[in-house]
């Protein structure tokens, strides 16, 4: 079975602190792929990352960051300088083949909740 | 339309009502998903389509749920004799299939059982 676990409910931080969210995941599966989502308040989830399981290189887009750790099962997730904007719900999902060529049924995490005040 | 677009965005129906809710996915999109999501929680998988098959079923929670997607483009996820339980945001995502993992989400239907 597939579970993800973000341990973090909600965080609260003021504009330009960094954010890191953590995420945890368990699957039997040797192929699989991570992701982030953001999940604003108008309900539209939109991706951010992806990561697959061969690849722990780490790596920075813009302001967001990962760090990936196959040993420990960690998936964790980094906004830079964060802004009023990134305030959201944040979803970590991992997906498993569906067929031969196709992937999907993403198991979601419940979700962080990030708060960013002025 | 560049995006999934869902329909109706909201729903309120009385305890015993069936609904229909409907998915638009992007054009040309092969896979289909429909995820439920309560209140405060991640989404989770209802199921899954390529093309037209309904190829993953496991999530859906009763026998009260059906989904079809006759021809393989749009989708409807139908709920026959709602219960409160089944109050929860419906979201249905796309992607390209082949060698595409990323799923595009749809904004959602919020269903109200009353």
């Amino acid at each position: 079975a597939q579970k993800v676990t973000q341990a973090q409910t909600e965080i609260s931080v003021v504009e330009k602190e960094d954010v890191t969210l953590d995420c945890v995941y368990e699957t039997r599966d040797t192929t699989y792929y991570l992701f982030w989502y953001k999940q604003p308040p108008s309900g539209e989830l939109v991706f951010l990352i992806r990561r697959n399981s061969f690849d722990e290189q780490n790596e920075i887009s813009g302001r967001y960051s990962w760090n990936f750790q196959k040993s420990t099962s960690s998936f964790n997730f980094t906004i830079t300088a964060s802004q009023v904007v990134d305030s959201a719900v944040y979803f970590c999902a991992l997906s498993k083949r569906m067929t031969t060529d196709s992937w999907g049924k993403f198991q979601f995490g419940a979700g962080t909740q990030v708060v960013v005040t002025p | 339309g560049a995006g999934v677009s869902q329909s109706p965005r909201y729903k309120v129906a009385k305890r015993g009502q069936d609904v229909a809710l409907r998915c638009d996915p992007i054009s040309g999109h092969v896979s289909l998903f429909w995820y439920q999501q309560a209140l405060g929680q991640g989404p989770e998988f209802l199921t899954y389509f390529q093309n037209e098959a309904q190829l993953d079923k496991s999530g859906l929670p009763s026998d009260r749920f059906f989904a079809e997607r006759p021809e393989g483009s749009v989708s409807t996820l139908k709920i026959q004799r709602t219960q409160q339980e089944d109050s929860a945001v419906y979201l249905c995502a796309s992607s390209s299939g082949t060698d595409s993992y990323e799923q595009y989400f749809g904004p959602g239907t919020r269903l109200t059982v009353t």
